[in-house]
Order: C-alpha cells, then sequence, then structure tokens
C-alpha cells in the first residue's frame, strides 16, 4: 500500500460519543498533519507533528485530541463533538529537515465527519 | 500574521489558457505552494517556488516574485479534467518548523 490513508471515509456520530480518526503514511516522512475542511472556507491547520515534536494550533478546541505514537500513524480523537466540527478531516505527511525546509504535502483522501 | 488571497471562482473555455492569481502578505516566508484538488478528492501537489522567477512543468506553470508577495498558475491547453479548486499555500516559520497555510483556494471551470 502506498501513500496516505485514512479510516474511515465517512463517520457520522452523534454529539455525546466518541470516535477516533486513522492516518497511515507509507513514505517515510517524519512530519504530519491534521486539516480541517468547510465549505467555502481555507483549509484549516489543526495539529502537526514534525520530527517526533507536537506543534499546536492553539485555536483548537480540546474535544479534539491528536496522537501520533510514531512516524507513520496520526491519530484525531473526537468527543463531544458540535455540529459546526461536520467537515472534510484531511491528514497529510512530509519530509521535514532539521533546518525547518518543509517539503511537498502529500494528503490522504480525508474522512467526511457529519455530526448530528 | 498573514493574509492570502485568490479569486474565488474563474471559467475558462478548453483550450484556452487561465492565469490563477495568489497574493500574500505575511512574515516568516519559505517558499508557496500551489495544489489542486477535484470535487470530493484530496488535494494533490503541483508546484514549488521558493525563488522568485518562473517555474514550468508541463501544460502547468507557476510564478513568484517574492518582493511583491505574488504568485500565479498558468494553466494551458486547459481541458474539462481541469476543473477543480486550485489552492495556493505560503510556507511560513513557526516555532523552529515550517507550516504550510492555504488561501481559500479558486475554483476553475472549464467549459467546451
Amino acid at each position: 500500500e502506498t501513500g496516505v490513508t485514512q479510516t474511515p471515509r465517512h463517520l457520522v456520530m452523534g454529539m455525546t460519543n466518541k470516535k477516533s480518526l486513522k492516518c497511515e503514511q507509507h513514505l517515510g516522512h517524519n512530519a504530519m498533519y491534521w486539516y480541517k475542511q468547510s465549505a467555502k472556507k481555507p483549509l484549516e491547520l489543526m495539529f502537526v507533528y514534525s520530527l517526533e515534536e507536537r506543534v499546536e494550533n492553539n485555536s483548537v478546541p480540546s474535544r479534539f485530541s491528536p496522537e501520533c505514537p510514531n512516524s507513520s500513524h496520526l491519530f484525531l480523537h473526537l468527543h463531544t463533538l458540535q455540529p459546526e466540527d461536520s467537515a472534510l478531516y484531511l491528514c497529510a505527511s512530509s519530509q521535514e529537515s532539521r533546518g525547518g525546509f518543509t517539503d511537498t504535502q502529500y494528503f490522504g483522501p480525508g474522512t467526511r465527519l457529519t455530526v448530528l | 500574521g498573514q493574509n492570502i488571497d485568490q479569486p474565488t471562482e474563474m471559467t475558462a473555455t478548453e483550450g484556452a489558457i487561465v492565469q490563477i492569481n495568489c497574493t500574500y502578505q505575511t512574515s516568516g516566508f519559505n517558499g508557496l505552494f500551489w495544489y489542486q484538488q477535484h470535487a470530493g478528492e484530496a488535494p494533490t501537489f503541483l508546484s514549488y517556488n521558493v525563488l522568485d522567477g518562473l517555474e514550468e512543468k508541463g501544460r502547468f506553470s507557476s510564478f513568484l516574485s517574492r518582493s511583491k508577495g505574488y504568485s500565479y498558475l498558468l494553466l494551458k491547453e486547459l481541458q474539462m479534467k481541469d476543473s477543480a479548486s486550485y489552492l495556493c499555500a505560503v510556507s511560513l516559520a513557526s516555532g523552529g518548523s515550517y507550516i504550510p497555510t492555504f488561501g481559500r483556494g479558486t475554483s476553475l471551470i472549464v467549459h467546451p
């Protein structure tokens, strides 16, 4: 299997549910990202794990919790979400050097999340 | 801070040439990416510019002027399959890393 994969592709959940999104990259990259894509809005960066360190966007609500157990896997744990959290959640990976250069990002197909 | 602007929508005719502009106002600039995103699919990489000038890759070319905070994506010999959203993303310094920040995207409609 190649590239960046995400599961599930579609998810419908209630506001009281707990679910997790999974991302796996098979490209040997050392940086992984979570983005939120809503209609008519730019891609919003949520979290970055780069060189095994987490770079957090402080504006992301605590009901979203990332986990990066190793450089190939990234999770986004969801709990008590709101209907406005319904969106396409995209995972991406890239190769980043110690000098800080970020190479091209490769995106997964995304998880279409609907919160009822 | 950063402000990335690109037109919301453009239309063009099959076989024609279209230029999609992107302007940005940022600090810590490290390069500019263009991505293509078809409806319901993930963004895919088109080009990366870090130095001023034109980068040509087949039917697609990308230009950057760092002093003017300006880039464009040029699509030649348009095909129907080029109908998609085109995302401009600026690589910005953030806490020792460089993080791509995206514009809203330009929806390109190619008609016969």
